[in-house]
């Protein structure tokens, strides 16, 4: 199974600053035959569902503000969110979608 | 608009079975890989099984491998999970998503349901 580890566990961060969450994969998630990477990053608030925000491990999902940025390759990952505002106060988590099963990793709160 | 409604969740025995469904609506279902994830309460996110656009691929947690089962019906624009043998650590909010692809290994989840508790308890 590929191990997904996400650092920090929990973040605080002022409204208009940046926030870095990273997530490492125990092998890689790149698949040469397409030069894609099978990673995702979803928000989740309280009492509500997991939200798509990336995929590809860069590409936006529609409607996603383009604060939101993802970066990496291979096992080494980064989501970052550009000019804090209040409502991106969730939980992130990254998945590897490369191999069954596909795991997720263990979340990052992130805080005001 | 895509709608993915869970049902079937509630309070059972340890040991017993239970069925979730989820109705699908506002995209074309049978074009569609779907999936089920849990959370146990306060914690993260946890896989649980995936099925194929035609059912021809299906895969599972090593947790629920041989208890639980995918299935779906695509004249009916629903996807379900038969847990049976079901234990303490089942206990979770079980989502029902949607894949970007016909097949899964070839996109993440677009769309979540809501979720539905089940509990496991004597």
């Amino acid at each position: 199974d590929i191990v997904m580890t996400q650092s920090p566990d929990s973040l605080a961060v002022s409204l208009g600053e940046r926030a870095t969450i990273s997530c490492k994969s125990s092998q890689s998630v790149l698949y040469r035959s397409d030069n894609k990477n099978y990673l995702a990053w979803f928000q989740q608030k309280p009492g509500q569902p997991p939200k798509l925000l990336l995929y590809w491990a860069s590409t936006r999902d529609s409607g996603v503000p383009d604060r939101f940025s993802g970066s990496g390759s291979g096992t080494d990952f980064t989501l970052t969110i550009t000019s804090l505002q209040a409502e991106d106060v969730a939980v992130y988590y990254c998945q590897q979608y490369y191999s069954t099963p596909i795991t997720f990793g263990q979340g990052t709160r992130l805080e005001i | 608009e895509v709608r993915l409604v869970e049902s079937g969740g509630g309070l059972v025995q340890p040991g017993r079975s239970l069925r979730l469904s989820c109705a699908a609506s506002g995209f074309s279902f049978s074009d569609y890989a779907m999936h089920w994830v849990r959370q146990p309460p306060g914690k993260g996110l946890e896989w649980v099984s995936g099925v194929s656009w035609n059912s021809r691929t299906v895969a599972y947690g090593a947790s629920v491998k041989g208890r639980f089962t995918i299935s779906r019906d695509n004249a009916k624009n629903s996807l379900y999970l038969e847990m049976n043998n079901l234990r303490p650590e089942d206990m979770a909010v079980y989502y029902c998503a949607k894949d970007m692809a016909n097949n899964f290994l070839s996109g993440s989840f677009d769309y979540w349901g809501q979720g539905m508790l089940v509990i496991v308890s004597s």
